[in-house]
């Protein structure tokens, strides 16, 4: 149960498009289609963003956007607004009913 | 309104134990797999453990065999039974809800403290 891989921090001005990695094998991010992101501001909970790779919850703006290419998961965040400066963090299932979690990258907005 | 609130955290000593609870309101049991995620102060999240709706429970491989998921229906409760605790358990535990037909966390409780030291 190994961490996904995610960079540690992410900048960009506002306005501008911010693409954040998830990095697994083909034992988690590559080997199923169960890939979801959150955003977590500075003490609160996380919050759902993204689920089943590419989907939106309700509510969250289409500024925010996922994709899959093999074992990489990506987020992007375009039109970069102050409140988007916060971590964020990509999960997967691993198989055997057990999920793991990206190391987080701090998003800053400049 | 869909909610989670946890309680049950504080200061416990290394080797010792502690009952975190979670009261659910507003979904089913029937669509919703109930998990625990812990985040170390400072530090990312990590995944738990899983309780699905026919009870049964995975865990992760650095707290399997010490804490314990199950819930009370009746009192639309979850639990994490943690025993054998030690410092690197200190961490915020959150309870999420994952509905059963997709795969994303999609409801949050606001997280409760524990806190292993002598």
């Amino acid at each position: 149960q190994s961490a996904l891989t995610q960079p540690p921090s992410a900048s960009g001005s506002p306005g501008q498009s911010v693409t954040i990695s998830c990095t697994g094998t083909n034992r988690d991010v590559g080997g199923y289609d169960y890939v979801s992101w959150y955003q977590q501001h500075p003490g609160k909970a996380p919050k759902l963003i993204i689920f089943d790779v590419d989907k939106r919850p309700s509510g969250v703006p289409d500024r925010f956007s996922a994709s899959k290419s093999g074992n990489t998961a990506s987020l992007t965040v375009s039109g970069l607004q102050a409140e988007d400066e916060a971590d964020y963090y990509c999960n997967s299932y691993a198989g055997s009913d057990n999920l793991v979690f990206g190391g987080g990258t701090k998003l800053t907005v400049l | 309104e869909m909610q989670l609130v946890e309680s049950g955290g504080g200061l416990v000593q290394p080797g010792g134990s502690l009952r975190l609870s979670c009261e659910v309101s507003g979904f089913t049991g029937s669509d919703s797999y109930l998990t625990w995620v812990r985040q170390p102060p400072g530090r990312g999240l990590e995944w738990v453990s899983v309780i699905y709706r026919g009870g049964s429970t995975y865990y992760a491989d650095s707290v399997k065999g010490r804490f314990t998921t199950s819930r009370d229906g009746s009192k639309n409760t979850l639990y994490l039974q943690m025993s054998s605790v030690r410092p690197d358990d200190t961490a915020i535990y959150y309870c999420a809800r994952r509905p059963s037909t997709s795969w994303g966390l999609d409801y949050w409780g606001q997280g409760t403290l524990v806190t292993v030291s002598a």
